[in-house]
Parts: structure tokens; C-alpha cells; sequence
């Protein structure tokens, strides 16, 4: 089966500027997660979605963090206005429901100047 | 709360000897436990899970795993070390609460040196 896309790789924006990545899970897989990964930091969870609707988003910086996944497949997750404190690996993964185990794509590296 | 506790930084250890990245977790219920490995410019990767069973888990590349619920540790074990393992391990950890906020959560990772 195909992986998790994620889209771009890499992008470098200047502070206050905004932001949108982009995620495709694998076929068929109900839950998609948003994590940060902070140089030097383990992956930490920004937004889970079950299907269409948010599960958890209670460590989303709500006053800048915005995500959406709509009919339930891909999902976009933006940032306006970006801070320095941004820079970090966000994580795309997916899962089947009641699976235990999640699969990750290449995450998009963000850097912000 | 639950929490991973992955006390090194990094570890180096030769090519050709056994390997041992340590992984200590907290949680309310029956943990769900699991390893991931990540590349430079790479998403995590899995390596193996413990989900139940046997407390001896075997994953991808040679890696394993052992389950210790007295010590509440999961440590990755390799017998012999190879140059291409060098990358950044990630031990995470869920509980087996029923329902869709069960999130998985990671520890701060350790670095790997092997040296050929």
C-alpha cells in the first residue's frame, strides 16, 4: 500500500508570515495525527482527527494553529502568523481504527527566519 | 498521565557488539509500547510493538525488545551492531483505554553511534 504523503518537504518563511502543509493518509485509515518534532525533541501531538472530526486538539496553539480534514481523507494543517518557535518537523501519520500502531510520512521541514 | 522516559541522550557502541537503547514509561492501564526509528530528513519509521503476549518482541533490521512490567521498561536490544543502524530511536508509548483519544506518546529519543 502506499505510504503517507506530505507535502511540501521543505518550507522557509519569514516570522508573521503563514503557512499550510498538507497531508494524504493511506487508504482506508480512520484516524490522522498531527505531530511537531522540535529539533532535539521527541514527536509531540498537535491535532488527532477520527474521520472528519477532531478527537483531540488539546496541545494546538489555537491562536495560530488552524487544521482541517475534510471528507474525512486529506488534511491540511496551516499556521498564521509564524513565530521563530515554529521551526520544527511536523509530522503527518495514520491509522486504521482500533489499530495500534501508526504509520508516518516524511514530514515537512519548517523553518522560520 | 502517561509518560516514556528514554534516559540517554546517545549511545555508541562498536560495530559487531550487542546494543542496548533503554526505555522506561508511566501509565494508568496496560501499556501499549513501541519503538520507532528515524533517519536524517526521515519520518519514524516502525521498528516493533508489545502489545500482549510474550515479553520478548521481535521487530525489523534484528531489533528486539523486551518487555519488563516489574520495571516498567521496554529496552531496544540488538545482538550485533551495524554501521547503517546509526540514526535517532523513539520509544512511545499508549494505554489500552478503549476509544479514539488513546494518543501515542513519544520520548525525546536517542541517538545511536555506531562506530565501524
Amino acid at each position: 500500500e502506499a505510504g503517507v504523503a506530505q507535502s511540501p518537504r521543505y518550507k522557509i518563511i519569514e516570522k508573521r508570515q503563514s503557512v499550510a502543509f498538507w497531508c494524504n493518509p493511506i487508504s482506508g485509515h480512520a484516524t490522522l495525527y498531527w505531530y511537531q518534532q522540535i529539533l532535539g525533541q521527541g514527536p509531540k501531538l498537535l491535532i488527532q482527527f477520527q474521520n472528519n472530526g477532531v478527537v483531540d486538539d488539546s496541545q494546538l496553539p489555537k491562536d495560530r494553529f488552524s487544521a482541517e480534514r475534510l471528507k474525512g481523507v486529506d488534511s491540511t494543517l496551516k499556521i498564521q502568523p509564524a513565530k521563530l518557535e515554529d521551526s520544527a518537523v511536523y509530522l503527518c501519520a495514520s491509522s486504521r481504527e482500533g489499530h495500534y500502531g501508526y504509520t508516518f510520512g516524511s514530514g515537512t521541514r519548517l523553518t522560520v527566519v | 498521565a502517561q509518560s516514556v522516559a528514554q534516559p540517554e541522550d546517545q549511545v555508541n557502541v562498536a560495530e559487531g557488539n550487542p546494543l542496548t537503547v533503554k526505555c522506561t514509561y508511566s501509565v494508568s492501564g496496560n501499556p501499549y509500547l513501541f519503538w520507532y526509528v528515524q533517519y536524517p530528513n526521515r519520518g519514524l519509521q516502525f521498528l516493533l510493538k508489545y502489545i500482549t503476549g510474550d515479553n520478548l518482541v521481535k521487530g525489523s533490521y534484528g531489533f528486539e525488545a523486551e518487555f519488563n512490567k516489574s520495571q516498567t521498561s521496554f529496552h531496544l536490544k540488538k545482538p550485533s551492531a551495524l554501521v547503517s543502524d546509526s540514526a535517532l530511536y523513539f520509544c512511545a508509548v499508549r494505554t489500552d483505554y478503549g476509544g479514539a483519544t488513546n494518543k501515542l506518546i513519544f520520548g525525546t529519543g536517542t541517538l545511536l553511534a555506531v562506530q565501524p
